[in-house]
């Protein structure tokens, strides 16, 4: 049972390239989320998905990308990192609207 | 004010002793509350979920519903150096599949 999977584990780039996250799911959840977690602000949610073709903002998806043209995966892109988007950021997939979400081992990304 | 508060801690327990972790939440639609635990390093894991008022027990942890007073807890009964973590409590509102997630609380068990 693979679950949900986040690659790569870890990620050093440098300030204006362009760099994605890539999250796999093998349940066949309708939703995905993307978040990211920084010290004295939690996880907060960049990006999330109901279904493939179906995408939506959360409270900081400014400077990220996301797709969705198939269920099984969501990749995360930034077009020009900076210092600022250095964090570790988690996938996360539920079934149903009112059911728990559950993450993947995240990304960290350092951006120099 | 927060949408989703919990005291940061650390709550330093006695090994054996009850761990009782609160949050409050101040959208008074929100219908589905989340207990995850996340070890340092690592990613959040699901431990509890709770949707009506009352009790709710799973083992050891047990969660807590008020909606009229917005708050939900979390309860760790004889408490054990393993459950050395953070505590995340998530809040869903009525509309959408999105989770408002607390800071966290640091919960120290000492042998």
């Amino acid at each position: 049972d693979a679950g949900i999977t986040q690659s790569p584990r870890y990620k050093i780039t440098e300030t204006g390239r362009q760099v994605t996250l890539m999250c796999h799911q093998t349940w066949s959840h309708s939703y995905m989320f993307w978040y990211r977690q920084d010290l004295g602000h939690g996880l907060r949610l960049i990006y999330y998905s109901a279904a493939a073709d179906i995408t939506d903002k959360g409270e900081v998806p400014d400077g990220y990308v996301v797709s969705r043209s198939k269920t099984e995966n969501f990749p995360l892109t930034l077009e020009s990192a900076t210092r600022s988007q250095t964090s570790v950021y988690f996938c996360a997939s539920s079934n149903q609207a009112n059911q728990p979400q559950h993450f993947g081992d995240g990304t960290r990304l350092s951006i120099l | 004010q927060k949408e989703v508060e919990q005291n940061s801690g650390p709550l330093s327990v006695p090994e054996g002793a009850i761990a009782s972790l609160n949050c409050t939440y101040s959208d008074r639609v929100s219908q589905s509350f989340f207990w995850y635990r996340q070890y340092s390093g690592k990613s959040p894991e699901l431990i509890m979920s709770i949707y009506s008022n009352g009790d709710k027990e799973d083992g050891r942890f047990t969660a807590q519903l008020n909606k009229a007073s917005q708050y939900v807890s979390l309860l760790i009964r004889d408490s054990q150096p393993s459950d050395s973590a953070t505590y995340l409590c998530a809040v869903k509102r009525t509309a959408g599949n999105k989770l408002t997630f607390g800071g966290g609380t640091r919960v120290l068990v000492k042998p």
